[in-house]
């Protein structure tokens, strides 16, 4: 079945680190992928998503690009933020089905 | 603008006690509705979703139910509490048929003593 399997943390950095946090798929047909934030006590809110091949979502100076060849949709941001503490959620949406499949979520802290 | 609201934003029940949250959605008709529940330390999981009113699809079998009683409204309760209810639970929507990400309300997370 459909699933999407993301990189275990909980993720610590350093401000202005690199981040990167791996998020891989299977699924049928061409499905939309998408990543999702968690700031603490709130709700999910959507960051970026991406609908087709090659294609690259972004926002916030978050990117990700849809790999078809390798069903990966990798999270990178080149600069990291005390701001950008949260937890962050992979998410794929079949185009046959109706409903998301979530990734189990990556806990990122950044320290100053 | 299409907004989510979902109420309360904390609830904290006794083991055995009902439970209702509300979910209803402004700015937009016919939409589809979930409701998502997050464990302590575990990913998402949907727990029921609809497309009309009075149409409920159940993905886990559970001591909770859904129902829809008018478009833009989405319940979620429960008729007997567990403390394994215990959780953050999301209500979230999607236009009917599009191929947009879901947008979540700010969710309400219920502890179960």
């Amino acid at each position: 079945g459909d699933s999407v399997t993301q990189m275990e943390g909980p993720v610590t950095l350093s401000e202005e680190a690199f981040l990167t946090i791996n998020c891989t798929y299977t699924a049928t047909g061409y499905p939309s992928l998408f990543w999702y934030v968690q700031y603490p006590g709130e709700g999910l809110q959507l960051l970026l998503k991406a609908t087709k091949a090659d294609d690259k979502g972004s926002n916030k100076g978050f990117e990700a690009t849809y790999r078809k060849e390798t069903t990966s949709f990798h999270l990178e941001k080149g600069s990291v933020q005390v701001s950008d503490s949260a937890v962050y959620f992979c998410a794929l949406r079949t185009n046959t089905g109706n409903q998301f499949y979530f990734g189990t979520g990556t806990s990122l802290t950044v320290i100053p | 603008s299409q907004t989510i609201h979902q109420w309360p934003a904390t609830l904290v029940q006794p083991v055995g006690s009902p439970l209702s949250l509300e979910c209803t959605v402004e700015g937009t008709s016919n939409p589809n509705l979930y409701w998502y529940r997050q464990a302590a330390g575990r990913g998402l999981q949907l727990l029921f979703y609809s497309v009309g009113i009075g149409q409920i699809s159940s993905e886990v079998p559970q001591n909770l139910s859904a129902s829809r009683p008018q478009d833009r409204q989405f319940i979620l309760s429960s008729k007997k509490l567990l403390l394994s209810d215990s959780g953050f639970y999301l209500c979230a929507w999607r236009p009917m048929g599009s191929n947009y990400g879901y947008t979540f309300g700010s969710g309400t997370r219920l502890t179960v003593v």
